[in-house]
């Protein structure tokens, strides 16, 4: 198994440019979700899907879209990219038990300039 | 407003030496995550606390959750320099929805 793939690993994208993260999974798990880290602040929970078809908000959700018309995948969309969303981006998965956490992706480091 | 505070930030110690990491939460929650991260790094699952009073060991590393007191504790035994990464807490605000700590960054010093 891969676990959580994400591409690409570096992006740089002007102010105004859009752009899609990619998140695939392949161990059938239910939940995703996207953070984002910023230094001095963790990582903040940006959009969330609990199955295929659904999709919620997280703590910073502007900015930003997901949709999830698959189990698999997870793609976050930057609708118009500005510097403040420069930052390192992470996608994880879970299965449906309290027993085990999240796993975690790569991460996608990006810079809008 | 959900808070998920971390103390210390910044954690420097020598080698040999006890300390503990403190992860307090604002929101009724009894299900609690310990991650690593090491520098340029993803995160790596540590540990699992999932009811009030749960414990959990592994080699030099021990946490614990009280979920009376909205508070879960890492506690670095005899610490060696492997053990220098970063430590967040995430809790489970429902529906496996995590909200995470902003990190303890440890270094321990030979």
């Amino acid at each position: 198994n891969a676990g959580v793939t994400q591409t690409p690993k570096f992006q740089v994208l002007k102010t105004g440019q859009s752009m899609t993260l990619q998140c695939a999974q392949d161990m059938n798990h239910e939940y995703m979700s996207w953070y984002r880290q910023d230094p001095g602040m963790g990582l903040r929970l940006i959009h969330y899907s609990v199955g295929a078809g659904i999709t919620d908000q997280g703590e910073v959700p502007n900015g930003y879209n997901v949709s999830r018309s698959t189990t698999e995948d997870f793609p976050l969309r930057l609708l118009s990219a500005a510097p403040s969303q420069t930052s390192v981006y992470f996608c994880a998965s879970k299965e449906a038990t309290a027993e085990h956490g999240y796993t975690f992706g790569s991460g996608t480091r990006l810079t809008v300039v | 407003e959900l808070k998920v505070e971390q103390n210390p930030l910044f954690l420097s110690m020598q080698e040999g030496k006890n300390y503990t990491i403190y992860c307090n939460y604002s929101t009724t929650s009894d299900r609690l995550y310990w991650y690593r991260q090491d520098p340029g790094k993803s995160l790596e699952s540590l540990f699992v606390l999932l009811s009030n009073g749960a414990v959990k060991q592994e080699g030099r590393l021990m946490a614990s959750l009280d979920t009376k007191a909205r508070l879960s504790t890492l506690h670095i035994t005899a610490a060696v320099h492997d053990l220098s990464a970063t430590y967040f807490c995430a809790v489970d605000v429902g529906t496996y929805k995590y909200i995470f700590g902003t990190g303890t960054r440890l270094k321990v010093l030979a």
